[in-house]
């Protein structure tokens, strides 16, 4: 099977525009969360997606918003960019239903410099 | 404990030695934990998710423990090799999914 996919893989925005990555699951996972790599707050959960739905959410603020198409690909956008958001940004898909109780595969991330 | 905490920070061993690296995780609301291996310039590899207290798992070299009542995981690998060399995370699931800042581990031939 492919694995996880993400486009673009890197990234240059300057401050106030906004963004939207693309994030493929592996053929027949329907769940995929989003993560942010950042060297000074390390990896953190941003959000999951099942069938559609966003199932659970992590503490960010409303600028980073997600969704789900019934392909199970998703997007992560992020409104009025700031410099603090540059980081990696990865996304993992999962074949189990309960969240984060499944084995994630990550993709190679995609890599965001705010100017 | 409120966060997810991992020890030693970094970690250098020679070829052939055994080691070992503490994950400390909030014991109320636990529903999993996940170890994840992660070389530069790739993507985290899924090693363990573990649920259930004295879950113990094994992949090779690398093996994991779970003591969800004290709220702690370890990774143990045997006889480490330079390949092993990477950043070993691991998460928490417990109101929300929330990682340790990883244990470097550099393994020299």
């Amino acid at each position: 099977k492919a694995g996880v996919t993400q486009t673009p893989r890197y990234l240059i925005k300057t401050r106030g525009q906004q963004v939207t990555l693309s994030c493929s699951p592996i053929s027949g996972h329907r769940s995929v969360s989003w993560y942010q790599q950042t060297p000074g707050q390390g990896l953190q959960f941003l959000f999951e997606y099942f069938s559609e739905t966003q199932r659970n959410k992590g503490n960010f603020p409303g600028r980073f918003s997600g969704r789900q198409f019934s392909n199970s690909r998703s997007e992560m956008n992020v409104s009025t960019l700031e410099l603090g958001d540059s980081a990696l940004y990865l996304c993992a898909s999962s074949p189990n239903t309960g969240t984060g109780l499944g084995t994630q595969y990550f993709g190679p991330g995609t890599r965001l410099l705010v100017l | 404990i409120l966060n997810v905490e991992q020890s030693p920070q970094s970690l250098h061993v020679q070829e052939g030695d055994s080691t070992n690296f503490t994950c400390s995780f909030p014991s109320s609301n636990f529903y999993a934990l996940h170890w994840y291996r992660w070389e530069t310039a790739k993507s985290p590899e899924a090693l363990f998710v573990m649920t259930l207290n004295g879950d113990e798992k094994k992949k090779g070299r690398i093996s994991a423990t779970l003591n969800t009542k004290e709220g702690y995981s370890y990774l143990y690998i045997k006889g480490s090799q330079p390949e092993d060399s990477a950043t070993y995370l691991c998460a928490s699931l417990n109101n929300d999914m929330r990682f340790g800042a990883g244990t470097r581990l550099t393994v020299k031939p």
